[in-house]
């Protein structure tokens, strides 16, 4: 059982739709951290939260951190196809437990 | 800009080798740390290191070890491969920033073990 559920495992969308992915655990974390991952590479830091309650925005994409700090979303707006690949969530207690992942495909 | 440097991006090894996977950072980040990464399950921690010669062991230790002589370097060690060790295995270096843990990874290693 992961820590760290993701859901959906997998979505397949058309360019330009929206969408939102979910982060859910039952602990509580003192950070989470978002990361894109795609094919062949390693995952890249997009974004961290700290705080409950918190929203950050980078560019078409929007984080929020639950107000318990158990939870996360990322919502894209408008999704085009340079989105598509896997995202991570991680959080951070005493270590960092990662999700499993979403795995985006947007379609031209 | 972080650079996390892995020795190399596809290994073949055949069962009862011995494989060494290396990780160079160029940050002087603290700490160290060896993922692999399996289908539905995410990444899970082998190894971990917060300092020279120091070392921890993370989730999935057993059948493997690790190196740190050097503060930019982490070098993870199968001591004998077996099949159930082919995965992707992720190098990744942080510095403690706060309360977060913010990490930078290299690009991988896709190991296969026949």
């Amino acid at each position: 059982t992961q820590l760290l559920e993701q859901s959906p495992q997998f979505l397949s969308i058309q360019e330009g739709e929206n969408l939102t992915v979910y982060c859910n655990s039952s602990s509580v974390f003192s950070s989470l951290q978002w990361y894109r991952q795609e094919p062949g590479e390693g995952p890249v830091l997009l974004v961290t939260v700290v705080t409950g309650g918190e929203v950050k925005k980078l560019k078409r994409l929007t984080f929020q951190f639950g107000d318990a700090r158990k939870d996360s979303s990322l919502h894209i707006t408008a999704a085009q196809p340079g989105d598509t690949g896997l995202y991570l969530c991680a959080g951070a207690r005493n270590d960092m437990r990662f999700g499993a992942g979403t795995r985006l495909t947007v379609k031209p | 800009d972080v650079k996390v440097t892995q020795s190399s991006r596809y290994l073949v090894k055949r069962t009862g080798e011995k494989v060494f996977l290396e990780c160079v950072q160029d940050m002087d980040h603290e700490n160290m740390f060896w993922y692999r990464q399996d289908p539905g399950l995410g990444l899970r921690l082998i190894y971990f290191s917060y300092d020279v010669k120091m070392k921890e062991k993370g989730d999935i230790p057993e059948g493997y070890s690790v190196s740190r002589e050097k503060k930019e370097r982490f070098s993870l060690i199968l001591e004998s491969a077996s099949t159930n060790q082919t995965s992707m295995y992720l190098c990744a270096s942080s510095r403690l920033a706060g309360e977060s843990y913010e990490q930078y990874f290299g690009p991988g290693t896709r190991l296969t073990v026949t």
